[in-house]
């Protein structure tokens, strides 16, 4: 697509249900990042994928969060038993270059956590 | 594991001064980008540093990377309303070239008055 694209762009759920976030990334972007970005806060590294390859998730908070990349395109978040700790604003971002290029980011998905 | 902050939070500015912040690692880095965000955006790229002592210009932007890899700073001159958001550096370690985790810093918040 032209651009990064997320959603739902806002999400409201109940404490202990489960949240699919998704994101469609660039298409000739190898390299998808996942972020948690607080009010008035930077984003917060959760994980990124090349490919299908994840090899890097050490900002995932918890074993409550996952995500996924299959085939190397599209992606999803997905926070399990969530808790009110867990309102964010969540950015995903795809980079062209692996290593080096700038990140393009999505609008962004908005969960809150009642 | 690797921090990335910067100072200062928050800089209110007339509209005609000018501005900076500094952005600092914990770990030396492989490349530093900046990005900026405008209120209820996303980030957006800027500008991105490699080299040692690196001085990049972007017209009234400057951009600079410490000769130790550590850290960075972006200084604006004479500072317009359009240059209100929040100013982050996000820094990569590891091997050049190979893809990794991007770092964000704390930001920092700009404020413009005429």
């Amino acid at each position: 697509g032209a651009g990064v694209s997320q959603s739902p762009r806002y999400k409201v759920t109940k404490r202990g249900q489960d949240v699919t976030l998704r994101c469609d990334p660039i298409s000739s972007h190898a390299t998808l990042y996942w972020y948690q970005q607080a009010l008035g806060q930077g984003p917060e590294f959760l994980t990124y994928f090349n490919y299908e390859a994840q090899p890097d998730k050490s900002g995932l908070p918890s074993d409550r969060f996952s995500a996924e990349r299959p085939e190397g395109s599209i992606s999803t978040l997905t926070i399990q038993r969530t808790e009110q700790r867990d309102s964010a604003m969540y950015r995903c971002a795809s980079s062209l270059d692996r290593g080096l290029g700038e990140l393009f980011f999505g609008e962004g998905s908005r969960l809150t956590v009642l | 594991g690797q921090q990335v902050m910067q100072i200062p939070q928050y800089q209110h500015v007339q509209e005609g001064e000018d501005f900076t912040t500094y952005c600092n690692s914990s770990t030396t880095l492989s490349n530093i980008q900046w990005y900026k965000q405008r209120p209820g955006g996303h980030p957006v790229f800027l500008i991105q540093l490699v080299k040692s002592g690196e001085v990049k210009k972007q017209k009234r932007l400057t951009f600079q990377f410490g000769e130790a890899k550590k850290n960075s700073s972006l200084h604006i001159t004479a500072t317009q309303t359009t240059d209100v958001g929040t100013y982050f550096c996000a820094g990569r370690s590891g091997t050049a070239g190979t893809a990794s985790k991007l770092t964000f810093g704390t930001g920092t918040r700009l404020q413009v008055t005429l």
